[in-house]
């Protein structure tokens, strides 16, 4: 059990462009879900926090209306990179706590975003 | 504020040899820690918390609050655990701090 996905796996895209990325929980309800950058042999940043049908809080240095995070319901949180620069270029990472239970999150695998 | 700090980038140790992957934290309450690790081409997941007090795969990390430290030992390393492991924190419902990662690697 606590599988998260995620959707793409990986996406290349023209500088300009948005590119959407979708998390889901699949088999329990999140309250909860973040999502992380993270940059070649580098740790995971994280970039903000979505509560379920709340406005999600953005970490310092993170551009709210580049990354627009929406998290429509309890299995699912959507990362949106507005106008894609080639420095947006970097593997992303979705991850999500339980509505019950130990304060533990399941990460997605993975989405590997390379801007032209 | 909250940090996590793991020394080493990368530990290189024979099979069979003792490992131990050091991690610090810095924070003014009281944390949860934890171990994630990322295997070849997968996914992070979680290796231990410190609530539990459990061993996994032989791992085992003891939470020091005097020394700030929850660094993960075990005993005999194999070759299966070579990989990327991260020391984290959390506040409690704040989200998962993480450390810069040491890569493990077990040699033959």
């Amino acid at each position: 059990g606590a599988v998260v996905s995620q959707h793409p796996s990986r996406v290349i895209c023209k500088s300009g462009t948005s590119v959407k990325i979708e998390c889901r929980s699949l088999d329990f309800q999140a309250t909860t879900m973040f999502w992380y950058r993270q940059f070649p042999k580098q740790s995971l940043m994280l970039m903000a926090t979505s509560n379920e049908g709340s406005k999600a809080t953005y970490e310092q240095g993170v551009e709210k209306d580049k990354f627009l995070i929406n998290h429509a319901s309890l299995t699912l949180s959507t990362l949106t990179v507005t106008s894609a620069h080639p420095e947006d270029s970097s593997f992303y990472i979705c991850s999500a706590k339980r509505l019950a239970g130990y304060n533990e999150q399941f990460f997605g695998p993975g989405t590997r975003l390379t801007v032209l | 504020a909250q940090r996590v700090t793991q020394p080493e980038k990368l530990l290189s140790v024979f099979k069979g040899a003792p490992v131990e992957l050091k991690c610090n934290y810095s924070y003014s309450g009281s944390p949860e820690l934890f171990w994630y690790v990322q295997y070849s081409r997968q996914r992070l997941q979680l290796l231990l918390r410190h609530i539990s007090r459990e061993s996994i795969k032989g791992f085992t990390a003891d939470l020091n609050k005097g020394e700030t430290s929850f660094h993960l030992k075990k005993p005999f390393a194999q070759e299966e655990d070579s990989a990327m492991y991260y020391c984290a924190l959390s506040g409690g419902n704040t989200p998962l701090v993480f450390g810069k990662g040491t890569r493990l690697s077990v040699i033959a």
